[in-house]
């Protein structure tokens, strides 16, 4: 069963700090997706990772994939407020075509404070 | 484009009683997905349509949920006989059957909550 890991699962950062969140998964996978939500809102999609070595950058946040370590790094750059919010990665269930339900993270709730 | 819309957004209802939520997906998508979230937690899957056809139900979707996407379009979730530990935030979600990125779309959900 796939199973999918965040660390850490709460975070608490300094305006103006830098800090990664990461995500392991348990089987192959060359996609990946991270995913935003605030407080009762629902899922904001932020990235999606799609190969191996894939770098995405929004803002201040940057993510990657490296598939041979089943690993995805999320960096947050110089935190403001507006950050503050549970990030998810998450896999596709069944290998790399997309199109299959999404396996999450437990999620990572960054609080970001001055 | 209006996104993918879930109704009611909120529903408090007694133990016993059933329920139903309606998604409508973005137009021109033909995956459909229901997800579950509870408190502190990642959404899990329930299960997902491509057009009107229901491909996978989860073992968490016990006999007293059905979900029905009839035309293809719009798709509901009911909820028969509910119990407390029904209470969550249901999720929708739409994506294209092709194109290279097929990620899902989250509707606002529909919090559920069971007294």
């Amino acid at each position: 069963e796939l199973k999918v890991e965040q660390n850490p699962l709460f975070l608490s950062m300094q305006e103006g700090k830098n800090y990664t969140i990461y995500c392991n998964y348990s089987t192959t996978s060359d996609r990946l997706y991270w995913y935003r939500q605030d407080p009762g809102k629902s899922l904001e999609s932020l990235f999606v990772l799609l190969s191996n070595g894939a770098v995405k950058q929004e803002g201040r946040l940057m993510a990657s994939l490296d598939t041979k370590a089943r690993l995805s790094t999320l960096h947050i750059t110089a935190a403001v407020h507006d950050l503050s919010a549970t990030y998810f990665c998450a896999v596709d269930k069944r290998g790399n075509s997309g199109n299959t339900p999404l396996v999450f993270g437990k999620g990572t709730r960054l609080s970001v404070i001055a | 484009d209006t996104g993918v819309s879930q109704n009611p957004r909120h529903k408090i209802t007694k133990r016993g009683q059933n329920v139903t939520f309606r998604c409508d997906p973005i137009s021109e998508h033909n995956r459909l997905y229901w997800y579950r979230q509870t408190l502190g937690q990642g959404p899990e899957f329930l299960t997902y349509f491509q057009n009107e056809a229901q491909l996978e139900k989860s073992r968490l979707l016990s006999d007293r949920f059905s979900a029905e996407r009839p035309k293809g379009s719009f798709s509901t979730l009911e909820i028969q006989r509910t119990e407390q530990g029904d209470s969550a935030m249901y999720l929708c979600a739409s994506s294209l059957g092709t194109g290279f990125q097929r990620e899902q779309y989250f509707g606002p959900g529909t919090r559920l909550t069971v007294t």
